[in-house]
C-alpha cells in the first residue's frame, strides 16, 4: 500500500461544476502540499498547509490531521484548470523529501 | 515561473551514455531536491543536497550521482543510461529551514534514451 493514496485517479466535470480531490497518508507528517501538473509536464505549487484550511482563489485545501486526510476543492471549475493534481506529504522519517501520490487527472469540459 | 531554472529541457542520447542535468535553485535557496518521474513509477524521491552537503537519498542508482556546487547549483549525473532512466527529472529547491517552506520546483528535464 502506497503511504500517500489520491482519489479519484481520473475526474471530468463540466465547466462550473464543484470539484473535490481527496488524499489519504499514513505516516506522520509535518506539511502537505497539492501540486499541480499540467501537460507541458512543469509542476506548480499550490499550497503547503499542516493544519486547517487554505484558499487562493477558485482552490481551497483542507487538511485533518487526526484523519490523516486532505482535499483539494476547486469551485466553478474552468478548461484551463485541466491538469494533473498530485498530493505530496514531508516530514517524520522522510524528513524533508516529499513522498508523492499518483495524481489525479482532472479534465474539465466547456 | 518558479525561479527555479533547469537545463537542457530536452535530452535526447543512447544506452551506455552519460549526461549531466543542471539545476540553478532559487536566490537565496539553499536546498536542492531532485525528483524523477517516470510512466511506470511516478514521481520519487532521489536526492537532497543542503548547502553542498548530501543530506538524504533516496531510490538514486549506483549510476546517478549528484552534487551542490559552492553557488549552490546543483548538477545530477546519469551514467551507463538504460531505457528505462527515460524519464521527466525535476529539481526543486527550498528556503534555509526546509521542514516548514515550500518547495519550488523547476520546469524539468525530459530524458529520452533510445
Amino acid at each position: 500500500k502506497n503511504e500517500v493514496e489520491q482519489s479519484p485517479q481520473n475526474l471530468t466535470a463540466q465547466e462550473g461544476e464543484f470539484i473535490t480531490i481527496n488524499c489519504s497518508y499514513s505516516v506522520g507528517i509535518s506539511a502537505l502540499h497539492w501540486l499541480q501538473q499540467h501537460p507541458g509536464g512543469g509542476i506548480v505549487s499550490l499550497f503547503m498547509l499542516s493544519s486547517g484550511k487554505k484558499k487562493h482563489g477558485r482552490l481551497i485545501a483542507t487538511i485533518n490531521i487526526q484523519e490523516k486526510h486532505s482535499s483539494l476543492h476547486i469551485t466553478a471549475s474552468h478548461p484551463r484548470d485541466s491538469a494533473v493534481y498530485i498530493c505530496a506529504v514531508k516530514g517524520g522519517t522522510s524528513g524533508s523529501r516529499l513522498t508523492f501520490g499518483e495524481g489525479t487527472q482532472l479534465t474539465v469540459n466547456p | 515561473d518558479s525561479g527555479v531554472t533547469q537545463t537542457p529541457k530536452h535530452l535526447i542520447t543512447a544506452t551506455g551514455q552519460r549526461v549531466t542535468l543542471r539545476c540553478s535553485p532559487r536566490s537565496g535557496d539553499l536546498s536542492v531536491y531532485w525528483y524523477q518521474q517516470s510512466l511506470d513509477q511516478g514521481l520519487q524521491f532521489l536526492i537532497h543536497y543542503y548547502n553542498g552537503e548530501e543530506r538524504a537519498k533516496g531510490n538514486i542508482l549506483e549510476r546517478f550521482s549528484a552534487q551542490q556546487f559552492p553557488d549552490l547549483h546543483s548538477e545530477l549525473n546519469l551514467s551507463s543510461l538504460e531505457l528505462g532512466d527515460s524519464a521527466l527529472y525535476f529539481c526543486a529547491s527550498s528556503p534555509r529551514d526546509p521542514i516548514y517552506n515550500e518547495q519550488f520546483f523547476g520546469p524539468g528535464t525530459r530524458l529520452t534514451v533510445l
